[in-house]
């Protein structure tokens, strides 16, 4: 069964510095994974998605994640954080087990925080 | 005007009653899903839909229903209303499997 496990509930940077957000998977699949965005009030944004293709995946707003099978990882990653980063993101990937259903399988979530 | 549109935005009601929440989305998708959101939880699929015939439980459907009107509307019921059932529900949609989702913006229900 497919799982996923975001590493830190709470992360805080300062504006302008790098954004890491921590996801490991295990999947007894090839994974299709995504990260999507949540800010106050608003649905689920796609940032980025995976799906065997290159393993450095480039999204919106300057977010990209490493997809690396030897580590079962799939970290979210921004060089400089601005302020309108600061929300909260799910690491996703899809059940691609019995029946293919193309069900979601969210992590708990990590609330990004970006200090002035 | 959104892609995925869920009605009401937020709903206040008490224990017992029946509630309906609706989804109606403009993308052409078959598939449609509702989630429930929970802090720390993250979203845990309650129901979802391949097309108007095919309508399957996710991992909680225990004191919901659904009903697939047509290939664009979707909508999720409480039969009577508890509340540890008060939660952010989104319903999303999709074209094929392992596609991107695509989510309305949430229905806010609180039941006192």
């Amino acid at each position: 069964a497919q799982s996923v496990t975001q590493l830190d509930s709470h992360v805080s940077v300062s504006e302008g510095t790098p954004v890491l957000l921590r996801c490991n998977y295990s999947s007894s699949y090839s994974p299709s994974l995504f990260w999507y965005v949540q800010h106050p009030n608003k649905g689920l944004q796609l940032l980025l998605k995976y799906t065997s293709a290159a393993t450095l995946v480039k999204g919106i707003n300057g977010f990209e994640a490493e997809f690396k099978k030897s580590e079962t990882s799939f970290h979210l990653t921004k060089p400089s954080a601005h302020m309108s980063d600061a929300a909260e993101y799910f690491c996703v990937v899809s059940d691609r087990g019995s029946g293919n259903t193309g069900k979601l399988i969210f992590g708990q979530g990590t609330t990004l925080q970006v200090k002035p | 005007d959104a892609d995925v549109t869920q009605t009401p935005r937020n709903r206040i009601t008490k224990t017992g009653k029946r509630i309906m929440l609706e989804c109606s989305q403009t993308k052409g998708h078959d598939r449609m899903y509702w989630y429930r959101q929970d802090p720390g939880l993250g979203l845990r699929l309650i129901y979802y839909s391949f097309d108007v015939k095919d309508i399957n439980k996710g991992e909680i459907s225990d004191g919901y229903s659904v009903s697939r009107q047509a290939q664009a509307k979707f909508s999720l019921s409480l039969e009577s209303a508890i509340p540890n059932q008060t939660a952010l529900y989104f319903c999303a949609t999709s074209g094929v499997s392992n596609q991107p989702q695509h989510f309305g913006d949430g229905t806010r229900l609180s039941i006192l």
